[in-house]
């Protein structure tokens, strides 16, 4: 299995709704990311997860909590977001951290009200 | 700070015409350059990494090159299919500024 899942595809939530994103690979990858991208800009690295540890977080506000429960699965939270909020959250997955090449899977694209 | 830029923005090519792709980065502590491709409202899809100044890496019409300071995506005779948008990144080294950063991107259209 080459494949790094997403789910769901789309999502519409309002500012006071708390959702979650889930991501998941069997590729037995020891390291998964998360990403914001708004239209016709590239991905920005949100989180990093390094052997199930959160090893980088590039100062993302707190609505976004990300949580890895192991290995192959990561979510993120969502709570009291902003329509600036709205983007394409892409997961990724690397056989280890910072030297590999990322895997994508296809996005979750967000709406806020 | 680390930076990444890419060039041309935007690229017509006719099918068959051959060109390259750049991409600039200043880094401290170079760990790896990867080339993405990226179709619209899909995720990246991994094409290569190179490490260190010299190497290449090829792949179909896909040949990737790396110096000090840039690397190139040379597209060989392209297709139609290869239209997409290219982007490249570089991981630095951890503690060094931004740790893993995405260039902005070239859109290449190939025309039948």
């Amino acid at each position: 299995d080459t494949e790094v899942t997403q789910t769901p595809k789309h999502l519409v939530m309002g500012m006071t709704n708390k959702k979650s994103l889930k991501c998941e690979q069997h590729m037995g990858h020891r390291a998964m990311y998360w990403y914001k991208q708004k239209a016709k800009k590239p991905p920005e690295l949100m989180f990093v997860y390094s052997y199930e540890k959160l090893s980088i977080n590039e100062s993302v506000p707190s609505r976004f909590s990300p949580e890895c429960p192991n290995s192959s699965l990561l979510n993120l939270h969502l709570h009291a977001l902003q329509p600036e909020d709205s983007a394409l959250y892409l997961c990724a997955s690397s056989q280890e951290p910072h030297t590999s090449g990322q895997f994508f899977g296809p996005g979750t694209r967000l709406t806020v009200l | 700070e680390d930076q990444v830029t890419q060039s041309p923005e935007a690229l017509r090519l006719q099918e068959g015409e051959s060109s390259s792709l750049n991409c600039s980065y200043t880094v401290s502590g170079l760990r790896g350059l990867f080339w993405y491709r990226q179709d619209p409202g899909k995720g990246p899809e991994f094409l290569f990494t190179l490490y260190s100044a010299g190497e290449e890496k090829e792949k179909e019409r896909l040949k990737a090159t790396l110096t000090k300071k840039e690397s190139f995506l040379h597209i060989t005779a392209p297709k139609p299919e290869d239209s997409a948008t290219y982007l490249c990144a570089v991981q630095g080294a951890p503690g060094y500024g931004q740790n893993f950063v995405f260039g902005p991107g070239t859109r290449l259209s190939v025309l039948p």
